[in-house]
């Protein structure tokens, strides 16, 4: 059983076009990070959310904590090729927890 | 900011071979450190808590003896995979927090190949 289901699990879409990452579970967390990877490379992050229904932007991409604290959405605005990546949610339970992943979502961006 | 090290980025070896892993805080101290699995195309698993002065807290279906996790001081954490076989063959990744209630900070990774 996932306990956090990310979808879509791929997209692709081309330069300029907006698209939104949906992270979903039945469990409360007390934070959800976003990370992005890169092939052969560690997770880098994004951001933390930690309050519900607080919003987070950064730059093109807007990140939003549920008000119940049980899902999360990645929202980018005029996507460009250089967004292209594995975008990856995590919650944590608790505050020095181990993180829970998503299964991940590869996107790609044509120019 | 947060800087996590691993060592080392790469190795390839013919199964049988012990094979060691080293996660580094390099800026900060971590009584806790995080190990990682991902194979291509998947997502992050938890393998291992690691605390520093005791032992580590493995998850379910991970054998302790197979994967040793050894976190003898506070910026160093190390994944032994002893008598490495192909199936083992997969991306590491350690992570650690400089405080439990800052996010965590993940090393580059180690790609381990079994030949």
């Amino acid at each position: 059983t996932q306990l956090l289901e990310q979808s879509p699990q791929f997209l692709s879409i081309q330069e300029g076009e907006n698209l939104t990452v949906y992270c979903n579970s039945s469990s409360v967390f007390s934070s959800l990070q976003w990370y992005r990877q890169e092939p052969g490379e560690g997770p880098v992050l994004l951001v933390t959310v930690v309050t519900g229904g607080e919003v987070k932007k950064l730059k093109r991409l807007t990140f939003q904590f549920g008000d119940a604290r049980k899902d999360s959405s990645l929202h980018i605005t005029a996507a460009q090729p250089g967004d292209t990546g594995l975008y990856l949610c995590a919650g944590a339970w608790q505050a020095g927890t181990a993180l829970i992943f998503g299964k991940g979502t590869t996107l790609s961006v044509s120019s | 900011g947060a800087v996590v090290s691993q060592h080392p980025s790469w190795v390839i070896c013919k199964s049988g071979t012990s094979v060691k892993i080293e996660c580094r805080s390099l800026d900060f101290q971590a009584t806790t450190m995080f190990w990682y699995r991902q194979f291509p195309k998947q997502s992050l698993m938890l393998m291992a808590t690691s605390n520093e002065g005791s032992k580590a807290t493995y998850e379910q279906g991970v054998e302790k003896d197979k994967f040793l996790i050894n976190h003898a001081s506070l910026t160093l954490s190390t994944l032994t995979v002893t008598s490495a076989h192909p199936e083992d063959s997969s991306f590491y990744i350690c992570s650690a927090s400089p405080l439990s209630n800052q996010p965590q900070h993940f090393g580059d990774g180690t790609r381990l190949s079994i030949l």
